[in-house]
Order: structure tokens, then C-alpha cells, then sequence
């Protein structure tokens, strides 16, 4: 049962385009979502977040937007740069046992090309 | 400073070793985690530490035992892994428990079983 899904497993975008990575979740109790951006043989490193009752987020040139009616969530890099080439990986959190419990998407791989 | 330091980066064990990956934060966290990621794959909860004490235990096999000997150092032995445990073993830490905050990830130890 996967709770989280990135259902594009690679994006190619050219440079100072605007990439879209979407994601999309099943659990209605997801209450904070999270981007983290990983590069191989490092670990994640967070990029954005936003809370469920906020519809965007805002940060340089990283926009997350929400639309929780939809289960929907989707992170804009505008100008894309190259890099911003790495695996992108959308998390949810719920609180479980009065700890934070994070959910990874599959994370998609982002290519930004000359 | 948002630093998760984990040591050794590399380890080679047998499946009749016992060795310990290392996690250690100086930012004052008081929640700790231990992730697992294998290729191509998301991180998948292992354990979490919160105010030293275990809160979560995804059902992971007794071979993995973590270990919380203060706020900022976090353990995990490992004895008579198999094969299949091979992977990245990924640290996290956040301010709190419960709070709606980001997970801070170190770089990983990647673990390799003969």
C-alpha cells in the first residue's frame, strides 16, 4: 500500500525552464509535506516544506504548491538550473505514537540539460 | 549548523560480525531516526528516538538493535546480517517530537554484507 507516489520516475527539463515534480497521497491524515532533494551516495537534503493548511509555499526559486482535496502536491523550480539535477524525493508526515513519522515518495529523477 | 554526522561512511561485515553505525547532532534535537534505503528505493523508517527513549519500531528484525546513550548520539548494532541488509543506513534528527518540523538527514553509511 503505497501511501506516497511520484509517479514520474524521471524528468528532463532544459535549463531556465520551470521544472514540475508532482505527488500525489492517499492518507487524509498527512498534516506536513516535505521536498527533499538527494544526490547519490549522500542523504537528503531538505528543500521545502508546507503545512495542510496552507495551499503554497514560497522560497527562492522553489514554490510548493497543495491542493489537498485532490491529495495533490507539487514542487515548481523556476529557473531550473543544472544544479538542480539530483533524485527528488516528496515526503508526508503524521504523527504516530507522539512521534513524526515520514512517508517517502519514489522519488523522481530530475535531468536539467544545457 | 544543521549537521548529522554519521560514521563510518563505508562498511564491508560478514554475515558472522557484529559491528555499529554512529549518529551524532550538536543542534539540541531531542527526536532521533534511523532510515534504510536501498537502490533505487525511498528511505524506510527503521526506528525512532524520541527524548532518548524508543517510540517507533517499524517491526525491524532483531539483528538491528539501536541504542540512545544521550541526546546527541544515536546507535545502531548490527549482528548476523544477512545479505539482503545491505543498503544505506540513513541517521535524521529534528527539534521535537511531534512538532511540524524537517527532518535533518546525514549522509548515510552505506553497508555492505557478505
Amino acid at each position: 500500500d503505497q501511501q506516497v507516489k511520484q509517479n514520474s520516475p524521471s524528468l528532463s527539463v532544459q535549463e531556465g525552464r520551470i521544472s514540475i515534480l508532482n505527488c500525489d497521497y492517499t492518507n487524509s491524515m498527512f498534516d506536513y509535506f516535505l521536498w527533499y532533494k538527494k544526490y547519490p551516495a549522500e542523504g537528503p537534503t531538505f528543500l521545502i516544506s508546507i503545512s495542510s493548511i496552507k495551499d503554497k509555499n514560497e522560497d527562492g526559486r522553489f514554490t510548493v504548491f497543495l491542493n489537498k482535496s485532490a491529495k495533490h502536491l507539487s514542487l515548481h523550480i523556476v529557473p531550473s538550473q543544472p544544479g538542480d539535477s539530483a533524485v527528488y524525493f516528496c515526503a508526508a508526515s503524521s504523527i504516530i505514537q507522539g512521534a513524526q513519522k515520514l512517508v517517502f515518495g519514489q522519488g523522481t529523477r530530475l535531468t536539467i540539460n544545457p | 549548523d544543521t549537521e548529522v554526522t554519521q560514521t563510518p561512511k563505508h562498511l564491508v561485515m560478514g554475515m558472522t560480525n557484529k559491528k555499529s553505525l554512529k549518529c551524532e547532532q550538536h543542534m539540541g534535537h531531542r527526536a532521533m531516526y534511523w532510515y534504510k534505503q536501498k537502490a533505487k528505493k525511498p528511505p524506510e523508517l527503521m526506528f525512532v528516538y524520541s527524548y532518548e527513549k524508543l517510540s517507533i519500531n517499524e517491526s525491524v528484525p532483531s539483528r538491528f538493535s539501536p541504542e540512545c546513550p544521550n541526546s546527541s548520539l544515536l546507535n545502531l548494532h548490527l549482528h548476523a546480517l544477512q545479505p539482503e541488509d545491505s543498503a544505506l543506513y540513513l541517521c535524521a534528527s529534528k527539534p521535537t517530537s511531534s512538532g511540524l518540523e524537517t527532518q535533518y538527514f546525514g549522509p548515510g553509511t552505506r553497508l555492505l554484507v557478505l
